[in-house]
């Protein structure tokens, strides 16, 4: 199985501030991974898929890249409704694996 | 809108049988592959089962295979997991979700609220 390791899994930050969280994976993917939010008792929420792809409706400030091993997601300018665990996947090849999370706080 | 409405679930002893079901609204639910992810308590998501629009193919995640069973009705729009033979670690939230894409390749874009499965004695 392909193994997702996200950096950091746990990060404080202020509102405006920009933030990048990284997903590394255990071999390459190509281009097949997609980022997620999630709020506690929530579902998640696709943000990005095929590394780099803003799905419809995700503000502009949310951006991905990256390609074989190495990914990220940035978001430019943290908005108060942005503190939530963020989860990268893949979706190179069954079965469909999850990183562990990486839950942005408040500072 | 796309809805997605997740049921069935509920506190079980180990060992004994449970049946999940997603009702699907707002969309062609005939047109689309179908997952279901679980998150244990505290823990992250992990990927349980695919089914495709027609049925014609399953995958599970190791943990699951032989336990449990993906179906759908597409008549009534509906998805299922049976799950037999539970265990304490299949204690989580299970949300279905649907597939972005045709390939697979672009992840989950419409998720439910998620039912709560409990396994314990």
């Amino acid at each position: 199985d392909i193994q997702l390791t996200q950096s950091p899994s746990f990060l404080s930050a202020s509102v405006g501030d920009r933030v990048t969280i990284t997903c590394r994976a255990s071999q390459g993917i190509s281009s097949y991974l997609a980022w997620y939010q999630q709020k506690p008792g929530k579902a998640p929420k696709l943000l990005i898929y095929a590394a780099s792809t803003l799905q419809s409706g995700v503000p502009s400030r949310f951006s991905g890249s990256g390609s074989g091993t190495e990914f990220t997601l940035t978001i430019s300018s943290l908005q108060p409704e942005d503190f939530a665990t963020y989860s990268c996947q893949q979706l190179h090849s069954y079965p469909w694996t999850f990183g562990q999370g990486t839950k942005v706080e408040i500072k | 809108q796309v809805q997605l409405v997740e049921s069935g679930g509920g506190v079980v002893q180990p060992g004994r049988s449970l049946r999940l079901s997603c009702a699907a609204s707002g969309f062609t639910f005939s047109n689309y592959a179908m997952h279901w992810v679980r998150q244990a308590p505290g823990k992250g998501l992990e990927w349980v089962a695919l089914i495709s629009y027609d049925e014609s193919s399953k995958f599970y995640a190791d943990s699951v295979k032989g336990r449990f069973t993906i179906s759908r009705d597409n008549s009534k729009n509906t998805l299922f997991l049976q799950m037999n033979s539970l265990r304490a670690e299949d204690t989580a939230v299970y949300f279905c979700a649907r597939s972005h894409s045709s390939t697979y390749k672009n992840g989950f874009d419409f998720w439910g609220q998620g039912t709560l499965v409990t396994v314990s004695s």
